[in-house]
């Protein structure tokens, strides 16, 4: 199957700073990526939807100007979390989709950013 | 009510035993579902995914979708003790990208 990565895999930070994560996908291009967010023992929740080269899509309830969103490449989408306090902790988990050949699309993750917050 | 249910667990199955699992939904427009595996810290990874009513298999994992029921289900047959994580459900309709996760279900496999 195809890889994604995430860079880095955990980070602490200081309330207050603004945090990059990074999502890329190695073997494959993206021409669209997915960001959620999962709190320990629950689902993964959809943030938003980052296509190459326009504005992501965010989903209801998620703040825009914190979480900011740059898909800059085929390959290569970030989300920052912008002034980051201590309730942003959390496993943020992105996403990539690509089209398999017979196939429908078909979407594969990353491992994973834990994102804490002190 | 979620649009998708799924019953958290536990599950705890002896090795070689079938797990079963399965997840509820009421979209009717769902017609993509698929299954993924999470080990504690990582992301999922996708183990199975159907279109529509049917059954598929992959090696030791059997997906079936029923669509009147808005049920689906996986097998695990011959568990093993790696097989020791949390399973997700997800579906979508039209819209691919947008996928509907279940809450997971955990399964322990002990020896």
């Amino acid at each position: 199957g195809a890889v994604v990565s995430q860079h880095p895999s955990r980070v602490i930070c200081k309330s207050g700073t603004s945090v990059k994560i990074e999502c890329r996908s190695l073997d494959f291009q993206a021409t669209t990526m997915f960001w959620y967010r999962q709190f320990p023992k629950q689902s993964l929740m959809l943030m938003a939807t980052s296509n190459e080269g326009s504005k992501a899509t965010y989903e209801q309830g998620v703040e825009k100007d914190k979480f900011l969103i740059n898909h800059a490449s085929l390959t290569l989408s970030t989300l920052t979390v912008t002034s980051a306090h201590p309730e942003d902790s959390s496993f943020y988990i992105c996403s990539a989709l690509t089209r398999e050949l017979g196939v429908t699309d078909t979407q594969y993750f990353g491992p994973g950013t834990r994102l804490t917050v002190l | 009510q979620k649009e998708v249910e799924q019953d958290p667990g536990p599950l705890s199955v002896p090795e070689g035993a079938i797990v079963s699992l399965n997840c509820t939904y009421s979209n009717s427009a769902f017609q993509y579902f698929m299954w993924y595996r999470q080990y504690s810290r990582k992301g999922p990874e996708l183990l199975m995914y159907t279109y529509s009513s049917g059954n598929k298999e992959d090696g030791r994992f059997t997906a079936q979708v029923d669509k009147s029921s808005k049920y689906i289900s996986l097998f695990i047959r011959d568990s093993q003790p790696s097989d020791s994580a949390t399973y997700l459900c997800a579906m979508s309709g039209d819209s691919w990208g947008k996928l509907q996760f279940g809450a997971g279900t955990q399964v322990v496999v002990t020896p």
